[in-house]
């Protein structure tokens, strides 16, 4: 079965860390374009990060310079490390997997970040 | 950045009428590279349409995706119960619009 499984969310004060993972099955994700996607309580979906599969790193402007998308091929793995959290970045964040250069087919179930004092 | 203007913000319709959704994008979009997503809540979004008018799998034939360039429509022919949900566009691999919720009236 084709699935995505992210982990790691919880609550984090302000300025600090958080490595969110998702562990994928049923396909290879060094193979695939995978993405994070975060939604704020009550609000819409906003790209956060992608990998290529030929390794290229790309980011939001809101989170460029702070969050670090990997991957760990021998773990079919996808990881967000996310460094100098701010208030603004509580979100539910999804993972999403693209053949390429193409739509999020297949998403994870979500992992809660809450950043808070 | 192509920033995607999704209209009206909510539509409130009945079980069996017909809904159109729209998204307008700031600069062209490549046909191919526009989706469309459907949000229910405490749920991860499905991919209902790619490529602009291309069913994924499994999804009915009442949804139907259409468009070009800047404009682009998602249409829901005869809403059913399990249709109620947000519904967003998205360039591939990039931004979303802000999304259209369908409400029972």
């Amino acid at each position: 079965e084709v699935q995505l499984v992210e982990s790691g969310g919880g609550l984090v004060q302000p300025g600090g860390s958080l490595r969110l993972s998702c562990a994928a099955s049923g396909f290879t994700v060094s193979s695939n374009y995978m993405s994070w996607v975060r939604q704020a309580p009550g609000k819409g979906l906003e790209w956060v990060s992608v990998i290529y599969s030929g390794g290229s790193t790309y980011y939001a402007d809101s989170v460029k310079g702070r969050f670090t998308i990997s991957r760990d091929n021998s773990k079919n793995t996808l990881y967000l490390q996310m460094n100098s959290l701010r208030a603004e970045d509580t979100a539910v964040y999804y993972c999403a997997s693209s053949s390429g250069p193409d739509a999020f087919d297949i998403w994870g179930q979500g992992t809660m970040v809450t950043v808070s004092s | 950045e192509i920033v995607l203007t999704q209209s009206p913000g909510t539509l409130s319709l009945s079980p069996g009428e017909r809904a159109t959704l729209s998204c307008r994008a700031s600069q062209s979009v490549s046909s191919s590279y526009l989706a469309w997503y459907q949000q229910k809540p405490g749920q991860a979004p499905r991919l209902l349409i790619y490529g602009a008018s291309s069913r994924a799998t499994g999804i009915p034939d009442r949804f139907s995706g259409s468009g070009s360039g800047t404009d682009f429509t998602l249409t829901i022919s005869r809403l059913e119960p399990e249709d109620f949900a947000v519904y967003y566009c998205q360039q591939y691999g990039s931004s979303f619009g802000g999304g259209t919720k369908v409400e029972i009236k």
